[in-house]
């Protein structure tokens, strides 16, 4: 089945630097790629996302790409600030199904 | 506006009550689910609703009993839990139910069974 490996599991930058998340599924029909990031005590919001027809989308500060030949995606975050502390998860849609799998998400910290 | 509302927060019941976790969404979204989130866990889905039919059951207990009575309404009842169901239980909803729809959460409710 859909497995999604997300790496690292935890990730400590300093404010102003980038952060960089990585995840590999297995499946190469999964065509559906959201990044949600979770704040202590809330729910997960929905940051990005990108489909399998695009190699790269920006939003300000946030970036997804998707290597679909090596099957794996990248969060990318610039310029950090205190706020983009929280977890982060990747997620994969499973072909065949109308779910998703998540990654086992990453705890960022932004040091002041 | 992209907003899932759960209801309560926190709550806190015996393993003999009988409680609900509410949720509404006002997007006119037509497909609803239930989350479940462990600490320092992703999320586990256990129902999806489409169009107010279950669509999924991921084999929960029947201790969970979900329903869906309008298509902007999501309750969860629960009955006989066990200390080990204490997490925190995520309402999500979507425009459709299929590939690449985007998944909105609510903010969660708290549950700790004692």
């Amino acid at each position: 089945g859909e497995n999604v490996e997300q790496h690292p599991s935890t990730l400590s930058v300093q404010e102003g630097d980038s952060a960089v998340i990585k995840c590999t599924y297995s499946d190469s029909a999964s065509n559906y790629f959201p990044w949600y990031k979770q704040e202590l005590g809330k729910g997960p919001q929905l940051i990005i996302d990108i489909r399998s027809n695009v190699g790269e989308k920006k939003d300000q500060r946030i970036a997804v790409t998707l290597n679909k030949t090596a099957k794996h995606f990248s969060l990318h975050i610039t310029e950090t600030q205190p706020e983009d502390s929280a977890v982060y998860f990747c997620a994969a849609s499973i072909p065949g199904t109308y779910k998703y799998i998540f990654g086992t998400g990453t705890r960022l910290k932004v040091l002041a | 506006d992209t907003e899932v509302i759960q209801t309560p927060k926190h709550l806190v019941m015996g393993m003999t009550n009988k409680k609900s976790l509410k949720c509404e969404q006002h997007m006119g979204h037509r497909a609803m689910y239930w989350y479940k989130q462990k600490a320092k866990k992703p999320p586990e889905l256990m129902f999806v609703y489409s169009y107010e039919k279950l669509s999924i059951n991921e084999s929960v207990p029947s201790r969970f009993s979900p329903e869906c009575p309008n298509s902007s309404l999501l309750n969860l009842h629960l009955h006989a839990l066990q200390p080990e169901d204490s997490a925190l239980y995520l309402c999500a909803s979507s425009q459709d139910w299929g590939t690449g729809n985007t998944i909105y959460f609510g903010e969660g409710s708290w549950l700790t069974v004692v």
